[in-house]
């Protein structure tokens, strides 16, 4: 089955700061989204992304589909962003979650 | 706030129990797909209903169980309960193929 991978695993910021995540995935894939999974176990929707490039507010998206990764920026971090992210592809019936990255943002 | 509703939120069960949680989808939504959250790791797929028919599994044995119902909720069950069951269940509902919504989990502890 398809692998999907996400890089750095884990990641420490001052508030402020600015981070890029990443997530490959070995295989094409129908379409992609990030989710940030907050401290009591929900997982919110970030992204719903399988090309090109979208923004919400402080938080960006750019998926290369044909290089088979996609990004996650977040700019001017903020204490509110720690958790963990993850990435999660669509191909044949489901979408298959990478492991992750855990942020924290420090005061 | 998604739509997706999931109860109950906590349980605990002692080994060789069976348990059932329940899902109610979004509104417009016809897909109701579960997932396996161990701690320290990403969902792991167990299956998903279209129109009350199962239509993708991953690996997981038959005591994994659901069922949809024709107003698109879900439940899971899973018989004969072992400790590696203690997760967090993750239900999300979607449109085929679409982005997924997801409920707030049901913790289960298997003691």
């Amino acid at each position: 089955g398809i692998q999907v991978e996400q890089s750095p695993p884990d990641l420490i910021l001052q508030e402020g700061a600015n981070s890029t995540l990443r997530c490959n995935f070995s295989d094409s894939v129908n379409n992609l989204q990030w989710f940030h999974q907050n401290p009591w176990g929900q997982l919110i929707n970030l992204f719903y992304i399988p090309s090109g490039t979208k923004q919400n507010g402080r938080l960006s998206a750019t998926t290369v589909a044909t290089e088979r990764y996609s990004l996650l920026y977040i700019s001017s971090s903020q204490t509110t962003d720690s958790g963990v992210y993850f990435c999660a592809v669509f191909r044949g019936q489901n979408f298959v979650f990478g492991p992750g990255t855990r942020l924290s943002v420090l005061p | 706030e998604t739509g997706v509703t999931q109860s109950p939120t906590h349980l605990i069960k002692t080994r060789g129990q069976q348990v059932t949680l329940r899902c109610s989808s979004q509104s417009g939504h016809n897909t109701v797909s579960w997932y396996q959250q161990a701690l320290g790791q990403g969902p792991q797929f167990i299956f998903q209903y279209y129109r009350e028919e199962e239509n993708g599994r991953g690996n997981f044995p038959p005591r994994f169980s659901g069922l949809q119902f024709p107003n698109y909720s879900s439940e899971l069950n899973v018989n004969a309960l072992e400790l590696d069951d203690s997760a967090l269940y993750l239900c999300a509902s979607s449109l085929v193929g679409g982005e997924l919504f997801f409920g707030e989990g049901s913790r289960l502890t298997v003691l």
